[in-house]
């Protein structure tokens, strides 16, 4: 059993919808949580950063992270066509060791 | 600008022939890694430095070797590349081993 599991999708959304990606997890020892955004032919970027249980909002992206079901997830509001990417969930343990999903395949339909 | 350099971002090459896949970054960060991605397996970490002349193996290194003589630099050498080393690398740094990593475009590499 993988560390850090992740839906690679495709999840299709129409334009406007929420999308919405989750990732568990089952080593209690991570304690920072990332979500990172990949376009085709780039590196990853970095979208939200977070390490205590609640939600984090940038703008139109929301992190929620729940330390007790071991469970995190990225809320894009208002999807736009520019949105469609790989989102990748990471974490990162208390000594260091960083684990990455395997990715979610988002497209987003005008 | 701050950015991960990576060079070459594509390279087709032959089983044995030693290559190096150069990386510079200039944010003056003390942690820097070497990833390489595959479909269905996400991103595994090959070897990661968390200071000049501090190197240590990550999930995958076999096949793959790293140095750090300057802080900016961290280049991975393949000393007898093969065909399972196929994929797509990625080098990245930090300030330090516990916060986000910024990544640089990758170099896919190929194999014969």
């Amino acid at each position: 059993q993988k560390e850090v599991e992740q839906d690679p999708g495709p999840l299709s959304v129409p334009e406007g919808a929420i999308v919405s990606l989750n990732c568990t997890y089952s080593n209690s020892a991570f304690q920072y949580f990332m979500w990172y955004r990949q376009y085709s032919r780039k590196g990853p970027e970095l979208l939200m950063y977070t390490y205590s249980s609640g939600n984090k909002e940038d703008g139109r992206f929301t992190a929620q992270v729940d330390k007790s079901s071991k469970y995190i997830s990225l809320f894009i509001r208002d999807s736009q066509p520019s949105d469609s990417a790989t989102y990748l969930c990471a974490m990162i343990q208390s000594w260091g060791k960083l684990q990455f999903g395997a990715g979610t395949q988002v497209v987003v339909t005008p | 600008e701050a950015q991960v350099t990576q060079n070459p971002r594509y390279l087709i090459t032959v089983t044995g022939k030693k290559l190096t896949v150069t990386c510079s970054q200039n944010m003056n960060h003390e942690y820097m890694s070497w990833y390489r991605q595959d479909p269905g397996l996400g991103l595994r970490q090959i070897y990661y430095s968390m200071n000049v002349e501090v190197t240590d193996k990550g999930d995958v290194p076999e096949g793959y070797k790293v140095s750090r003589k300057e802080k900016r630099n961290f280049p991975l050498i393949l000393e007898s590349p093969s065909p399972n080393q196929t994929s797509l690398y990625f080098c990245a740094s930090s300030l330090s081993r516990d916060q986000p990593q910024h990544f640089g475009d990758g170099t896919r590499l190929s194999i014969l």
